[in-house]
């Protein structure tokens, strides 16, 4: 079935960085744009930005830029998503989720990962 | 750019109707049809409900509905059920291929 999988969850320090995961299955990853969405702890949901996974360009949440990078790797069907200079209020949930632009929406989100937690603490 | 704006929470009796609001400006939500909304249960990762407006995904129940009226997109669910308690974002496109979220809104069926 089509499902995204990503890593597992992540301590680290302030100022460090975090590289998490998103694994696609079950779909053509390249005909699908990956979003990035995290949501802080008793929070309400922040879109961070999104990548074609079919030329590998990016767009970025302003508030992010500088400290964000995705990418991906279409032979492993993966995304990545990369936070540097981390601060106490990047502890959150980090959502990877599709958008699929033939069926539904290229704004609207069809298919969600499980959600890695991101905790950063000295 | 701002949140979009949806009150904190909502309620009503099983086999009522509730509606949700989500205002944003002529930069978002009245600029563009392109309005979704999310249920999330505790714990678990969001579920897309309606798309570009009033859409529904395939496998949605039709007691699900959105609509949109200037800058102000709204959701409505008929004949509350036990497992419609949740809370509900909507989001929508904000131009260069940005996208905003609500702040959220926690549905509590009484």
């Amino acid at each position: 079935q089509v499902q995204l999988v990503q890593s597992g969850a992540e301590v680290e320090k302030p100022g460090a960085s975090v590289k998490v995961s998103c694994r696609a299955s079950g779909y053509t990853f390249k005909n699908y744009g990956i979003n990035w969405v995290r949501q802080a702890p008793g929070q309400g949901l922040q879109w961070m930005g999104l990548i074609s996974t079919y030329n590998g360009n990016t767009v970025y949440a302003q508030s992010l830029q500088g400290r964000v990078t995705m990418t991906t790797d279409t032979s492993t069907n993966t995304a990545y998503m990369e936070l540097r200079s981390l601060r106490s209020d990047d502890t959150a949930v980090y959502y990877c989720a599709r958008e699929d632009c033939y069926s539904t929406s290229c704004y609207a989100f069809d298919v969600w990962g499980q959600g890695t937690m991101v905790t950063v603490s000295s | 750019q701002s949140a979009l704006t949806q009150p904190p929470s909502a309620s009503g009796s099983p086999g009522q109707s509730v509606t949700i609001s989500c205002t944003g400006t002529s930069s978002d939500v009245g600029g563009y049809n392109y309005v979704s909304w999310y249920q999330q249960h505790p714990g678990r990762a969001p579920k897309l409900m309606i798309y570009d407006v009033a859409y529904r995904p395939s496998g949605v129940p039709d007691r699900f509905s959105g609509s949109k009226s200037g800058n102000t997109a709204s959701l409505t669910v008929s004949g509350l059920q036990a497992e419609d308690e949740a809370d509900y974002y909507c989001s929508s496109y904000a131009g260069s291929n940005n996208v905003i979220f609500g702040g959220g809104t926690k549905l509590t069926v009484l």
